[in-house]
């Protein structure tokens, strides 16, 4: 069975450029989570979608991020005018709906800025 | 709010030694489940358990265990006869039953076994 995807698996960008990272979820699952992980640091939450609910943007770090999820399925996470404290591992996970159910990750795009 | 501490940063083992791995939880929600989710140098997380606050019964899987305790407030996890592949970050989470469904990570323990 297919789990969590994420592309790319990498992206190297030059500074001020936009990028567009894409998250597929598991199939059914109604909830979706973006994070950033920093080289050696925990999970920092950054967006929440819940089925056709408005999403939870309360871990956006800045105006330039922004994300979407088409149909209730893929989500695009996308940063513009990057900047160096960008780079970063974005994860993304999704569940079934309800307190009690586990999130299942994707392996992640590592986003590199120059 | 809720919060979760994970205590140790980094915890350095000989291979076959056992290894207690600590997380202490806060939360006003009196229905919440916890999580253990390990992340190996590969980089993606995976779910390892789920305990809700409701049933204290350890579990053992293997060479894994925990030990959920409301009255301390900690959901611990052991590993005994620990094994370079257990080599890892490891995530404690909470998600309390009262709002948000937005889960509450520890900053994870970096375990490194040794050969």
């Amino acid at each position: 069975g297919a789990g969590v995807s994420q592309s790319p698996s990498n992206k190297v960008t030059e500074k001020g450029k936009d990028v567009e990272l894409r998250c597929d979820p598991i199939s059914g699952h109604t909830a979706l989570y973006w994070y950033r992980q920093s080289l050696g640091q925990g999970l920092e939450f950054l967006i929440y979608f819940q089925g056709n609910s408005a999403p939870d943007k309360s871990g956006l770090p800045s105006d330039r991020f922004s994300a979407e999820r088409t149909g209730g399925s893929v989500s695009t996470l996308t940063i513009q005018r990057t900047q160096q404290e960008d780079s970063a591992v974005y994860l993304c996970a999704s569940s079934l709906t309800g307190y009690n159910q586990p999130q299942h990750f994707g392996d992640g795009t590592r986003l590199s800025i120059l | 709010a809720q919060k979760v501490t994970q205590a140790q940063t980094e915890i350095s083992v000989v291979e076959k030694e056992d290894v207690t791995l600590d997380c202490v939880y806060e939360t006003r929600d009196t229905t919440y489940y916890l999580f253990w989710y390990k992340q190996p140098p590969s980089g993606e997380l995976v779910f390892l358990i789920r305990r809700n606050s409701f049933d204290e019964q350890n579990e053992i899987s293997g060479r894994y265990s925990w030990n959920f305790q409301k009255s301390t407030s900690s959901f611990n996890f052991t590993i005994t006869a620990s094994q370079v592949v257990d080599s890892a970050v490891y995530f404690c989470a909470l998600r309390g039953s009262g709002g948000s469904y937005i889960p509450t990570f520890g900053r994870g323990t970096s375990l490194i076994v040794h050969p």
